[in-house]
């Protein structure tokens, strides 16, 4: 299987801040790398696919970079709706695999 | 739009049979774009993805569980199910249906809410 890997795990942050969480594959996927995010208790939600594609509905706030290895979901401006936890997840080798998780809290 | 919902069993003995429903609401189970798949997250683990089927039937596992899945499209229902046999502790998680986009690059979109199975006696 593709291993997935977040940095961090965690982070802390205030409405307003610049967010960049990373994630790094275990070989070479392309472009083949979603992200998504996941509030308690709700269904996670598609943010970004294809690396870089946003998602229709969700805030131009988010974008994504990368291709290959290494690849970055940046939130321009954090907003309150924003404390989440974010995951990626890879599409290029079956299984689809996910990274663990980069939980967004408030500083 | 489309919407999907897991039914099923919260409490599952160990030795048993998992079974869940994912019910489509807001669009037709039928359509060709899609494949329909399950995700499952252990408490404070992450995302692992159980397997996926088309319309026609045809169905891809993951290989870590591919032993003990089986799932299943009921077209007329607009439902598609997951068994998972033999279940352990392991097997206690949240699990998630999801619509997947077909083509060579997919995502997952949309999700349902999930429901918590523990699996105890």
């Amino acid at each position: 299987d593709f291993q997935m890997t977040q940095s961090p795990s965690s982070l802390s942050a205030s409405v307003g801040d610049r967010v960049t969480i990373t994630c790094r594959a275990s070989q070479s996927i392309s472009s083949y790398l979603n992200w998504y995010q996941k509030k308690p208790g709700k269904a996670p939600k598609l943010l970004i696919y294809a690396a870089s594609s946003l998602q229709s509905g969700v805030p131009s706030t988010f974008s994504g970079s990368g291709s290959g290895t290494d690849f970055t979901l940046t939130i321009s401006s954090l907003q309150p709706e924003d404390f989440a936890t974010y995951y990626c997840q890879q599409t290029y080798s079956t299984p689809p695999t996910f990274g663990q998780g980069t939980k967004v809290e408030i500083k | 739009q489309v919407q999907l919902q897991e039914s099923g069993p919260g409490l599952v003995k160990p030795s048993q049979t998992l079974s869940l429903t994912c019910t489509v609401s807001g669009g037709s189970i039928s359509s060709g774009s899609y494949y329909w798949s399950w995700i499952r997250q252990p408490a404070g683990k992450g995302l692992e993805w159980i397997g996926r089927i088309y319309t026609s039937g045809s169905t891809n596992y993951n290989p870590s569980l591919k032993s003990r899945v089986t799932i299943s499209v009921d077209t007329s229902k607009n439902q598609f199910s997951l068994n998972l046999s033999s279940v352990t502790a392991a097997d206690t998680a949240v699990y998630f249906c999801a619509r997947e986009a077909r083509g060579p690059k997919y995502w997952f979109d949309p999700w349902g809410q999930g429901t918590l199975v523990t699996v105890s006696s």
